[in-house]
């Protein structure tokens, strides 16, 4: 069974704090993501990696970073935290066949609030 | 502008009748199609496929259909069971196995007793 793990569950943090968002994934997936889900507009991607090191800007990036040192764990860093990205943040990874789409693998989330 | 939209926020179906869920789409490169199925303080589970090669998938109670011309998919649950109750999002890729995914922004179903 594969498994996403999420650091926290729910965080509660002040504007201009870094805040980091820890992701960890057993089944030695390339891929991984990071996506923000809010109300009405669905999930949305802000960075992926599809290898360590490696790392691509999605549709949401600003005022965000990301870090992949090892392969299992994709991190998601707020530099200086503001109060709209308060929002459900999901992990995901899925594997990279270049032959075949593969489904991803969500974490719990994370839902992060900015006060 | 969303490239998959979800028209329908919510939808209630009584146990055993059949629930439609619809999907839009306005990119033409997307050739694959995913639903994802999500229970509250729950990451997304994967749920059913299509490629664009097919206009139908079947897995157990769940089908999806899919209209290229009318560039239009839609999920059908039957019989729909309580269990059944979550929010459903679409999701679409366009071409070269790519990775990414664009997610529509959910249809929350209540199955009612």
């Amino acid at each position: 069974d594969v498994k996403v793990t999420q650091s926290s569950r729910y965080l509660v943090k002040r504007t201009g704090e870094k805040v980091f968002l820890e992701c960890v994934q057993d089944m030695d997936h390339e891929n991984m993501f990071w996506y923000r889900q809010d109300p009405g507009l669905g999930l949305r991607l802000i960075y992926f990696s599809y290898d360590v090191k490696m790392k691509e800007k999605g549709d949401i990036p600003e005022g965000y970073s990301v870090s992949r040192e090892k392969k299992e764990r994709f991190s998601l860093i707020l530099e200086s935290a503001s109060t709209n990205q308060t929002s459900m943040y999901l992990c995901a990874s899925s594997l990279l066949w270049e032959s075949s789409y593969n489904e991803q693998f969500f974490g719990p989330g994370t839902r992060l609030t900015v006060l | 502008d969303q490239q998959v939209k979800q028209n329908s926020p919510s939808l209630s179906v009584q146990e055993g009748r059949i629930s439609i869920l619809n999907c839009d789409y306005t990119n033409s490169m997307f050739d694959y199609f995913l639903w994802y199925k999500k229970y509250p303080a729950e990451g997304p589970t994967f749920l059913i496929s299509i490629s664009s090669i097919k206009d139908k998938n079947e897995d157990g109670r769940f089908t999806v259909f899919l209209n290229k011309s009318a560039k239009h998919l839609s999920l059908h649950i039957v019989p729909s069971q309580p269990g059944d109750s979550a929010v459903y999002f679409c999701a679409a890729s366009a071409g070269n196995y790519g990775q990414n995914f664009v997610f529509g922004p959910g249809t929350r179903l209540s199955v009612l007793p």
